[in-house]
């Protein structure tokens, strides 16, 4: 089936450095990627909707300077947090529509806890 | 304003009990309703209903689509401990898919 896998799982940084996450499909194409974000006992927040060769889509309210979204390639998106504050703390993931999408929709990959010290 | 409300929010059952989970939707451009079971990290793919009145089923689980009434029903029959998780409803619509907020649903053994 589908896979995309996100890298890397767990990261602790320091306020002020930068945080790069990436996602990948292993095994199919995605020309699109869902970028979300997480909160404790809370849902999936879509940060981003990241388009293979042209400029992500931010939603309302989330700074594009701030989390910079690349998308270079059918299989690689990228999300880099840029000038981390703690509170950029939360979990972060990203999904992919599947190839098949008929009966599966999207895969997600398994997520980024982002830690800012 | 597009938006994907799920009730109740958190739930707790014995186990053996039927639960069922709701999520409306206000959304333009509706292409398909999805629900996930997330218990520690990715949410795990469930269902994908795209048409209305046309049950899906897997084991103890299933879910339905009305369109017209702009509602999707998750149901769990003979739960189990097992099922211990947040339930997530998703609508793509446009180019984007949107999460509600969830239920948190606990079975007590």
């Amino acid at each position: 089936g589908a896979v995309v896998s996100q890298h890397p799982s767990r990261v602790i940084c320091k306020s002020g450095t930068s945080v790069k996450i990436e996602c990948r499909s292993l095994d199919f194409q995605a020309t699109t990627m869902f970028w979300y974000r997480q909160f404790p006992k809370q849902s999936l927040m879509l940060m981003a909707t990241s388009n293979e060769g042209s400029k992500a889509t931010y939603e309302q309210g989330v700074e594009k300077d701030k989390f910079l979204i690349n998308h270079a390639s059918l299989t690689l998106s990228t999300l880099t947090v840029t000038s981390a504050h703690p509170e950029d703390s939360s979990f972060y993931i990203c999904s992919a529509e599947t190839s098949g999408r008929a009966n599966y929709g999207y895969t997600f990959g398994s997520g980024t806890r982002l830690t800012v010290v | 304003e597009d938006k994907v409300v799920q009730s109740p929010l958190s739930l707790v059952v014995h186990e053996g009990d039927t639960v069922t989970l709701n999520c409306s939707y206000e959304v333009t451009n509706f292409r398909s309703l999805l629900w996930y079971k997330q218990e520690k990290k990715a949410p795990t793919f469930l269902f994908m209903l795209t048409s209305s009145g046309i049950e899906k089923k897997s084991g103890r689980l299933s879910s339905i689509l009305d369109k017209k009434e702009l509602f999707s029903i998750l149901n769990i029959t003979a739960t189990q401990t097992g099922d211990s998780a947040i339930y997530l409803c998703a609508v793509e619509y446009g180019n984007k898919l949107v999460f509600g907020a969830g239920t948190i649903l606990r079975v007590k053994s």
